[in-house]
């Protein structure tokens, strides 16, 4: 089955820097991986997600790129903000099958 | 409603207590997805339901554990003869086909 591994658990960032969260997948028939943000008990939010047909993703300060044949996408954020501090989570998912998230990121932005 | 609900929001169960967890998803959601999230862990796949049918039951971590979805709408999750490792947040989603699957708020589950 599909196995999702990401990298850092923690980051660090200073506000107004960018920050950078990597994830991995091993089952190439996988064709789409959401990332999700989850602040302290609450829900998971979907923030952004990216199809396998695209590259590259993008919605005001958040992208997402997407290396299908590496197996390996990744969240960037750029001008973090105090409010960007939360547990970040990648999925990743093929058709008709469910969504196996990884571990998280923790991230801080330091004022 | 507006969102995914989910019911109740927090259960404590007695070890060995039955508990019945319950989810509303978002209007018109084909396909709906249980998940379990231990403290300070990224959610764990339980089982996942289009419509009515249970395609995929495999992270279902034993036979006291039981889902439904009886009219392709409201789901339940039954945790049988609880135990201390139940303990989590059990999270629902639903999403239209596959895509975008948005959360509950989830129940948070202490067996004591």
């Amino acid at each position: 089955g599909e196995n999702v591994e990401q990298h850092p658990s923690t980051l660090s960032v200073q506000e107004g820097d960018s920050a950078v969260i990597k994830c991995t997948y091993s089952d190439s028939a996988s064709n789409y991986f959401p990332w999700y943000k989850q602040e302290l008990g609450k829900r998971p939010q979907l923030i952004i997600d990216i199809r396998s047909n695209v590259g590259e993703k993008k919605d005001q300060r958040i992208a997402v790129t997407l290396n299908k044949t590496a197996k390996h996408f990744s969240l960037h954020i750029t001008e973090t903000q105090p409010e960007d501090s939360a547990v970040y989570f990648c999925a990743a998912s093929g058709y008709g099958q469910n969504f196996v998230f990884g571990p998280g990121t923790r991230l801080s932005v330091l004022p | 409603g507006a969102g995914v609900s989910q019911s109740p929001r927090y259960k404590v169960a007695k070890r060995g207590q039955d508990v019945a967890l319950r989810c509303d998803p978002i209007s018109g959601h084909v396909s709906l997805f249980w998940y379990q999230q231990a403290l300070g862990q990224g959610p764990e796949f339980l089982t996942y339901f289009q419509n009515e049918a249970q395609l995929d039951k495999s992270g279902l971590p034993s036979d006291r554990f039981f889902a439904e979805r009886p009219e392709g709408s409201v789901s339940t999750l039954k945790i049988q003869r609880t135990q201390q490792e139940d303990s989590a947040v059990y999270l629902c989603a639903s999403s239209v086909r596959d895509r975008k699957p948005a959360f509950g708020s989830g129940t948070r589950l202490t067996v004591v």
